[in-house]
């Protein structure tokens, strides 16, 4: 019952590095999200895919980049790792669109915790 | 308004007690509601769906207030287990969104 599944768990990063964040879900959801979570302002929306093949932006898509490798994975790229992207990541999936009149339950994936010097 | 507002604690109660969140919206439009659980250092999970004027599930019983625009999360003889951040969730104004609140620190003491 793996669910949805982030790695790395954890990553240091120096200003200005590149590194992506891979998400992978094994329950045939159609929909997959990143959020980004900071002390007192609940989690953020980052990038969404409603289906394979499409990718929109969320409320904070500034210095993120994403691809929906196919209906499982959905990764999300720092192009150049700046402090203010330090935070917790999470990667969720749902079977509708979240928001949408078919809104369902979001699956998250245990976070990734990503700090940038 | 805020698109959704919770305060955020933490909320200090004795095992046994009853305790109640609120959180306030600012889309008159939502029709969905939810709330989710979130323990300390790991992932969110619901924890309730409401769709209409409430829900409830064992010891826990979620409101709708569409008039007021707020939704409130009830816990009765709270345990132990019950200590974690609780999210209120609603759609978005911008359409195809969910918009998680800051959440609501509960910490239940023996």
């Amino acid at each position: 019952n793996a669910g949805v599944t982030q790695t790395p768990k954890f990553q240091v990063l120096k200003t200005g590095q590149s590194m992506t964040l891979q998400c992978a879900q094994d329950m045939n959801h159609n929909s997959m999200y990143w959020y980004r979570q900071d002390p007192g302002m609940g989690l953020r929306l980052i990038y969404y895919s409603a289906s394979e093949g499409t990718t929109d932006k969320g409320e904070v898509p500034n210095g993120y980049n994403v691809s929906r490798l196919n209906k499982r994975e959905f990764s999300l790229r720092l192009e150049s790792a700046a402090p203010s992207q330090t935070s917790v990541y999470f990667c969720a999936s749902s079977e509708g669109l979240a928001g949408g009149p078919n809104t369902g339950e979001l699956f998250f994936g245990e976070g990734s915790r990503l700090t940038v010097l | 308004r805020k698109e959704v507002e919770q305060d955020p604690g933490p909320f200090n109660v004795p095992e046994g007690a009853t305790v109640a969140f609120n959180c306030t919206y600012s889309n008159s439009a939502s029709q969905s509601f939810f709330w989710y659980r979130q323990d300390c250092r790991k992932e969110p999970k619901l924890l309730m769906s409401v769709y209409s004027s409430g829900n409830e599930d064992g010891r826990f019983t979620a409101q709708l207030n569409r008039a007021s625009q707020y939704i409130s999360l009830l816990i009765r003889d709270s345990k132990l287990s019950d200590s974690a951040t609780y999210l209120c969730v609603v759609p978005g104004n911008a359409g195809n969104m969910l918009t998680f609140g800051g959440g609501t620190r509960l910490m239940v003491k023996p």
